[in-house]
């Protein structure tokens, strides 16, 4: 059935170097794709959605490219910053439903 | 931005007890959900409510769960009875229809089944 896959468990990295969070799909059709962000006790928030017409969505420096070739929508930002620590979760819509990844922690280290 | 509201935030019972947890969605919003996540593990869909109606539910939904939204109130989610592995944050999420709807999400009720 479809899915959604994040290879990383854990990613740990230095405040100031690029971020890559990884995310695959398995469809039959080319789904809605999402990135939510959870930080440490509070709920999941919206970060990115995937668009129909090839834009790249951007909010808060990071940014996801669908890629319907690779099947991949992953995440990436330009400079990582202390805040950015948290879970992030790959998800996507399938009849009105939402369903998430196995999520990556993202830890950013001084 | 939009709110969801889930009360009580934390709640502690005896196994075999009921719980009622309440959910008050995005006002415009159509779509109704809770999601179960066990502390440090994923997000899982327990079920989604349109229309005065269950739409879809997971195997995590189980007998012993129960939706509603009488009259336009809260969104609720009923256990009875409740079990040790229970005990979890349950998220209630809102959203408009659409293939791409955005989930807004409350910020969790913590349970605890003794």
């Amino acid at each position: 059935g479809d899915s959604v896959t994040q290879t990383e468990g854990l990613v740990t990295l230095t405040e100031g170097l690029p971020v890559m969070l990884n995310c695959t799909y398995q469809s039959t059709y080319s789904p809605f794709l999402f990135w939510y962000v959870q930080h440490l006790n509070e709920a999941p928030k919206l970060l990115l959605k995937s668009f129909t017409d090839n834009k790249r969505p951007e909010h808060q420096g990071f940014h996801a490219t669908l890629h319907k070739s690779s099947s991949s929508f992953h995440l990436q930002k330009s400079s990582a910053q202390l805040s950015d620590s948290a879970l992030y979760y790959c998800a996507w819509n399938s009849n009105n439903r939402i369903f998430f990844g196995d999520g990556t922690q993202l830890v950013v280290k001084p | 931005g939009p709110k969801v509201l889930q009360i009580p935030s934390h709640q502690i019972i005896d196994m075999g007890q009921m719980v009622t947890l309440n959910c008050d969605p995005v006002s415009n919003h159509l779509y109704f959900y809770w999601y179960k996540q066990i502390l440090g593990q994923q997000m899982e869909f327990l079920v989604n409510f349109y229309n005065g109606k269950v739409m879809e539910k997971s195997k995590l939904f189980k007998d012993q769960f129960s939706v509603e939204r009488p009259d336009g109130s809260y969104f609720t989610l009923k256990i009875q009875p409740t079990a040790l592995e229970d005990s979890a944050v349950y998220f209630c999420a809102s959203s408009h229809p659409g293939a791409g709807n955005t989930l807004y999400f409350g910020e969790g009720s913590r349970l605890i089944v003794v």
